[in-house]
């Protein structure tokens, strides 16, 4: 993997229903993973920032998981609510002189819409 | 905290024009980072400064693109000679040096159309 691809493109769940999405990135140079929400008209919202390989982090509803070795992160939200609906971006940074700054480089993107 | 700020957060214009667009960070972070992102594909990074150097430039950036953060404040971002392959959403973030391995702080954007 040479870049940060994401799957599924496009998802469309009813209310209710839980999901995951996938994110792969290249696993040599590793710094930080993130995943980020971003809703339509709005700023693009940090969800995780993880480090470590084997990482869970949970923030209410949505958790993720981060596996460094194979170069792979899980984002899951159980029990989605319409107001879930929105563009999940995941980014990756390298290590730049041990350690890092801002300069990710994003997957394009699952766009989940969550039907009432 | 008053978050990212950017304007205008709507921009037409013809082909040829020049335009800028402006970013106000969060106010105790150091770092500022550009990022622009066309349909879908994911943001992609311009440039990064810290304080007011600018550290980091992509390939991206054409000679038509200029970036600047005087005093380490605010920063604008000037595209002269728009093309309309510069259509897209040009989103600004900011970080704090050290702070939680990097998470950037994005602002609404500004979107570009050119006709």
């Amino acid at each position: 993997i040479l870049n940060v691809e994401q799957s599924p493109q496009s998802l469309h769940v009813q209310e209710g229903d839980s999901t995951n999405f996938t994110c792969s990135f290249p696993s040599s140079n590793f710094y930080a993973l993130h995943w980020y929400r971003w809703e339509t008209a709005k700023s693009p919202e940090a969800l995780f920032v993880m480090t470590l390989n084997g990482d869970e982090k949970k923030k209410g509803r949505i958790s993720a998981t981060l596996n460094t070795k194979e170069g792979y992160s899980y984002l899951y939200i159980k029990g989605s609510q319409p107001e879930d609906s929105a563009t999940y971006l995941c980014a990756y940074s390298k290590k730049a002189g041990g350690t890092s700054y801002g300069k990710l480089t994003f997957g394009q993107g699952t766009i989940l819409t969550v039907h009432p | 905290d008053t978050g990212v700020s950017q304007d205008p957060r709507h921009k037409i214009t013809k082909r040829g024009q020049n335009v800028t667009f402006r970013c106000d960070p969060i106010s105790e972070h150091n770092r500022l980072y550009w990022y622009r992102q066309t349909l879908g594909q994911g943001p992609e990074f311009l440039t990064y400064f810290q304080n007011e150097a600018q550290l980091e430039k992509s390939r991206l950036l054409s000679d038509r693109f200029s970036a600047e953060r005087p005093k380490g404040s605010f920063s604008t971002l000037e595209i002269q000679r728009t093309e309309q392959g510069d259509s897209a959403m040009y989103l600004c973030a900011s970080s704090r040096r050290g702070g939680n391995t990097g998470e950037l702080f994005f602002g609404e954007g500004s979107r570009l159309t050119v006709l």
